[in-house]
């Protein structure tokens, strides 16, 4: 089973500040097959990135994905009120297909 | 727009069959995506269960395969997951959610609003 290491736990950031979460996987994950999912207390998880770098719909451009070798990065250029949240990637390379943890990312 | 919806009981005793089904709409869940279920635990992270595709293959978490049971209706487009002996640690908020398309490894997108179902006497 691949693990996926979420870092940091917690984020605390101001709006318009830039953010930037981590998430290691424990094997080669093809870029392909890594996605980002936001959630808000009381929702449900919501599609941010698949394909590491592929923004889901209606997401906006201040939202980006990258990768190199194992670690993953979503990266939220200037952040905004919602974006506080929590958040969670997800390989969907080789089954059982896992989350990582998450990440709390809380407003300063 | 695609919507899902969860229903079922929201608590079960411990030893019997968790069973819950979810509903599609504005999609047919027979043209080509496979369709799964995740849970959460209260104020944890997220865990795949399982996934089906309409043609009734199915690919299920290994650590829960030998009690779970995913099924599909697709003259009711829904699909259903039964859980069975099930303990307190299978407390959780289940989600159902559309999944990769003729290819059992995809995202989740989108999810139902989940269904919170609690394992006590």
């Amino acid at each position: 089973e691949i693990v996926l290491t979420q870092s940091p736990g917690t984020l605390s950031l101001s709006p318009g500040e830039r953010a930037t979460l981590s998430c290691r996987a424990s094997q080669s994950v093809s870029s392909r097959y890594l996605a980002w999912y936001q959630q808000k207390v009381g929702q449900a998880p919501r599609l941010i990135m698949y394909g590491t770098s592929t923004r889901a719909t209606g997401i906006p451009d201040r939202f980006s994905g990258s990768e190199s070798g194992t670690d993953f990065t979503l990266t939220i250029s200037r952040l905004e009120p919602e974006d506080f949240a929590v958040y969670y990637c997800q390989q969907y390379a080789t089954s059982p297909w896992t989350f990582g943890q998450g990440t709390k990312l809380e407003i300063k | 727009q695609v919507q899902l919806q969860e229903s079922g009981p929201g608590l079960v005793k411990p030893s019997e069959t968790l069973s819950l089904t979810c509903a599609v709409s504005g999609f047919s869940i027979s043209t080509g995506h496979y369709w799964g279920w995740i849970r959460q635990p209260p104020g944890k992270g997220l865990e795949w269960i399982g996934s089906l595709y309409h043609s009734g293959n199915t690919y299920y978490n290994p650590s829960l395969k030998s009690r779970i049971t995913v099924s599909v209706d697709t003259s009711k487009n829904q699909f259903s997951l039964k859980l069975h002996s099930v303990t307190a640690a299978d407390t959780a908020v289940y989600y159902c959610a559309r999944g990769g398309y003729a290819n059992p490894g995809g995202w989740f997108d989108p999810w139902g609003q989940g269904i919170l179902v609690t394992v006590s006497s």
